[in-house]
């Protein structure tokens, strides 16, 4: 079985520009989530997605925004994009229940 | 808020020089507790689940263990290839949607 894709895996931004990370879970993995890795902060949730609603979010500004997409694919979006919002951005797909299986993630970078 | 403690930070060690990380949690009701292994620049890769105390999983040199406040992977005649981040991370049962993980261990094993 395939594993949880993400593209793209680089990105070079500016500040105050606006950016779309995208996912594509395990097949037959209906939740998605999202998790933002940084060295000070390690992987916090950012939030999650099951057939198409957003069941939960994390303590993220509104800046942070997804959606997903009735084949299970996801995006998450950045607007006004900020130097801290420098990160690893991980996308996780689960079954119902049971673990979560990441992707390789997107490596942001915000100048 | 569920709070997971690993430690310690990083561990040096010599090939065949078995050691033991140690992930400490205080969550309200566990449903799982999870081991990650991660390589620099990827995402986590899955482990171990591990639901109620006292159980225990094996995988190649990897043993993880579970009491009611801690968690012990246990490393048995690592080798270099055992080299890695490793993250433990607990789903509680009022927030099953999301992991909140620990800081990480970081494993050197020197040939």
């Amino acid at each position: 079985k395939a594993g949880v894709t993400q593209t793209p895996r680089y990105l070079i931004k500016t500040r105050g520009q606006q950016v779309t990370l995208s996912c594509s879970p395990i097949s037959g993995h209906r939740s998605v989530s999202w998790y933002q890795q940084t060295p000070g902060q390690g992987l916090q949730f950012l939030f999650e997605y099951f057939s198409e609603t957003q069941r939960n979010k994390g303590n993220f500004p509104g800046r942070f925004s997804g959606r997903q997409f009735s084949n299970s694919r996801s995006e998450m979006n950045v607007s006004t994009l900020e130097l801290g919002d420098s990160a690893l951005y991980l996308c996780a797909s689960r079954p119902q229940v049971g673990e979560q299986y990441f992707g390789p993630g997107t490596r942001l970078t915000v100048t | 808020e569920d709070q997971v403690t690993q430690s310690p930070e990083a561990l040096r060690l010599q090939e065949g020089e078995s050691s033991s990380l140690n992930c400490s949690y205080t969550v309200s009701g566990l449903r799982g507790l999870f081991w990650y292994r991660q390589d620099p620049g990827k995402g986590p890769e899955f482990l171990f689940t591990l639901y109620s105390a006292g159980e225990e999983k094996e995988k190649e040199r990897l043993k993880a263990t579970l009491t009611k406040k801690e968690s012990f992977l246990h490393i048995t005649a690592p080798k270099p290839e055992d080299s890695a981040t490793y993250l433990c991370a607990v789903q509680s049962r009022s927030n099953d949607y999301k992991l909140s993980f620990g800081a990480g261990t970081t494993v050197t094993v020197r040939a």
